[in-house]
């Protein structure tokens, strides 16, 4: 399957910090996703890009669709204690149903 | 809305046992999708419906996995044997027909082979 490499794997963070998190990936994908999971529970769509340099917010989450197509950044404005999670990249490729997960980036928010 | 419901949530077997987990997706949605999910890894697709079909099994371990979903609703994935190496999260998801890039996932079942 597609492989899609997540950075950084882990990061620790004071609450009210800003976090930056990214996906890359060797293949184009058509469609972006970002999911969040948390212990016990299956993944939650977070947030879903459709289209090259796409620039969509949900709440204090921002997330870009890069401009190559292999590539998608996603940001937390002041953290908070729920963020604490993994947060997994998916991407679509045109024509495609199935979706390809990424390695996850594990985030602990510390009070 | 019931979300993806899944059972059990937790099993563990010894090894050359059979197991099965059941899931019931989101009322309406067409496509289901089984996934499993290895500790410190994203989901990894084995086997996607849409309704009763098995479009997509290239993943399936199909020697000693298989699955099910007779009447295009809940589904049913099974192992026998189950090996040491089986140990792991699946997870089930669904979508309407045409929207995979919007899955919705079940808690999943941890299974652990001893």
């Amino acid at each position: 399957g597609q492989q899609l490499n997540q950075s950084p794997q882990s990061m620790f963070i004071q609450e009210g910090e800003d976090v930056s998190m990214n996906c890359t990936s060797s293949s184009i994908f058509n469609t972006w996703l970002w999911y969040k999971q948390d212990p016990g529970e299956g993944p939650v769509l977070l947030i879903a890009l459709y289209k090259a340099g796409e620039l969509t917010s949900n709440g204090r989450l921002t997330a870009q669709f890069g401009i190559t197509r292999k590539d998608s950044f996603l940001n937390i404005s002041a953290s908070i204690p729920s963020d604490v999670g993994i947060y997994f990249c998916a991407g679509q490729q045109t024509g495609a149903n199935n979706l390809f997960f990424g390695t996850g980036t594990r985030l602990t928010v510390i009070p | 809305e019931a979300g993806v419901v899944q059972s059990p949530r937790y099993k563990i077997i010894e090894k050359k046992q059979p197991v099965a987990f059941w899931c019931n997706p989101i009322s309406g949605h067409n496509t289901l999708y089984w996934y499993l999910q290895n500790l410190g890894q994203g989901p990894e697709l084995l086997i996607r419906y849409e309704n009763e079909e098995a479009v997509d099994d290239s993943q399936l371990p199909k020697d000693r996995f298989s699955a099910e979903r007779l009447k295009g609703v809940d589904s049913t994935l099974k192992i026998q044997p189950a090996e040491l190496g089986d140990s792991a999260v699946y997870l089930c998801a669904s979508s309407y027909y045409g929207r995979s890039y919007e899955q919705y996932f079940g808690p999943g079942t941890r299974l652990t082979v001893t």
